[in-house]
């Protein structure tokens, strides 16, 4: 069985200040995909990033970025330099093989606000 | 840019009520999917379908079924809706992996 873990419920930085986003997963495929969204208070699904288990490499976009570790089973999120337009909801999620078959049921960690003070 | 809508934002019923929620994608995407948010829980999966008439039991079926006629509309059905159904009710479509959301209805049932 497929499990996303995001022990962080609550963070609130002040503005400007870094934050980074834990997230654990547990799969026992060898080829799966992980994936952040944003739910901003408006409550629709931002898609962020998607990266494959075969992919290590971090990835920056702008103040973004992303840590995947493969050897400790996480995939960590870094915003930089904060901003108050981040205060939001972020779900790390997990889905095997991709395919056009239904294998795509993404499986999400319970997420973690994040608020940033002005 | 690929638009995912859903019937409403904000629905109150009665318990016992029989309850359909809709959602429309207009990007011709074969793969639909209904989830339920519930605070401290996230997003657990209702429903799938990965085609026309085709529908696949996610984690949480019970209570709930689906209908898929059309490949653009895919709608989630509550027989007899109870107060423990009470939830922000979340439609996807994917593309290649890339699930997109709709805004979610608010569904609350006394």
């Amino acid at each position: 069985a497929q499990k996303v873990t995001q022990a962080q419920t609550e963070i609130s930085v002040v503005e400007k200040e870094d934050v980074t986003l834990d997230c654990v997963y547990e799969t026992r495929d060898t080829t799966y995909y992980l994936f952040w969204y944003k739910q901003p208070p408006s409550g629709e699904l931002v898609f962020l990033i998607r990266r494959n288990s075969f992919d290590e490499q971090n990835e920056i976009s702008g103040r973004y970025s992303w840590n995947f570790q493969k050897s400790t089973s996480s995939f960590n999120f870094t915003i930089t330099a904060s901003q108050v337009v981040d205060s939001a909801v972020y779900f790390c999620a997990l889905s095997g093989v991709i395919s056009n078959f239904g294998n795509e049921k993404l499986t999400f960690g319970t997420g973690t606000r994040l608020t940033i003070i002005p | 840019d690929v638009k995912v809508t859903q019937s409403s934002r904000y629905l109150v019923k009665r318990t016992g009520e029989k309850v359909f929620l809709e959602c429309v994608q207009d990007m011709d995407h074969e793969n639909m999917f209904w989830y339920r948010q519930d605070p401290g829980l996230g997003l657990r999966l209702i429903y799938f379908s990965y085609d026309v008439k085709m529908k696949e039991k996610g984690d949480i079926p019970e209570g709930y079924s689906v209908s898929r006629e059309k490949k653009e509309r895919f709608s989630l059905i509550l027989e007899s809706a109870s107060t423990n159904q009470t939830s922000m009710y979340l439609c996807a479509s994917s593309l290649n992996g890339e699930q997109f959301f709709g805004p979610g209805t608010r569904l609350t049932v006394l």
